[in-house]
């Protein structure tokens, strides 16, 4: 089964709209972390925000937050008043803490078009 | 300042031949990694490495090989038994465990291997 599901492969928003990005996880660990990293046309990873599975509150970072919902095993990323420099792949990643700490296993991405 | 250098940044590989890409980090990480990314798609898992003089097949190991003789560098062989090497590979490293659950992944700028 798939660790990390990212259904969306493209999505677009008009420029200083809200997105929301899907991601769902399947582990059977109580201890897991998740990431979301943003990789541009250039093809550098940017890390954009973390959230792990015992954290009470939901995590922000600026203009993106974390809408965790540990019931439902998903973490969709909110990119608030996109950006023209918004463009870019995004990749969910899940890190297990009590199997194998050294293994991130990431989604497929989403590509996200941000349009004037 | 501290991170991972890949080089080259662009490589050709002629019919036959292996050819090494260089990763190398200087953030005291135990674990590194190496991925390929396709056009358009996600990062998958070619070899890690836990500590120095150990590593692990990931899910894309065949056609490629690796050393981790020292901590802060990670080489990968891509050799000619891999058929169709042409994409875009890149490093990674990440803390180990203890207190630093919620670091994620930090990337080079990746490596882009052509045939010619």
């Amino acid at each position: 089964a798939q660790k990390i599901t990212q259904t969306q492969p493209g999505m677009f928003v008009q420029e200083k709209e809200a997105v929301t990005l899907d991601c769902t996880y399947d582990t059977s660990d109580p201890s897991y972390g998740l990431f979301w990293y943003k990789q541009p046309s250039s093809g550098e990873m940017i890390f954009l925000i973390y959230q792990g599975s015992y954290d009470q509150q939901n995590a922000t970072e600026g203009r993106y937050s974390l809408n965790f919902q540990k019931a439902r095993k998903s973490a969709n990323l909110v990119i608030s008043a996109s950006q023209l420099g918004d463009s870019a792949m995004y990749f969910c990643a899940m890190r297990e803490y009590g199997y194998n700490f050294n293994k991130f296993y990431f989604g497929s991405g989403t590509k996200l078009n941000v349009k004037p | 300042d501290g991170g991972i250098t890949q080089s080259p940044k662009y490589l050709f590989r002629k019919e036959g031949q292996n050819v090494t890409l260089s990763c190398e980090q200087n953030l005291n990480h135990d674990a590194m990694y190496w991925y390929r990314q396709d056009p358009g798609q996600g990062l998958r898992l070619i070899y890690y490495s836990q500590i120095v003089n150990d590593f692990q097949k990931g899910d894309i190991a065949e056609g490629y090989s690796v050393s981790r003789e020292k901590k802060e560098s990670f080489p990968l062989t891509v050799t000619s038994a891999q058929k169709n090497p042409t994409a875009f590979y890149l490093c990674a490293s990440s803390m180990g465990p203890g207190d630093s659950s919620n670091q994620p992944q930090h990337f080079g700028d990746g490596t882009r291997l052509s045939i010619l």
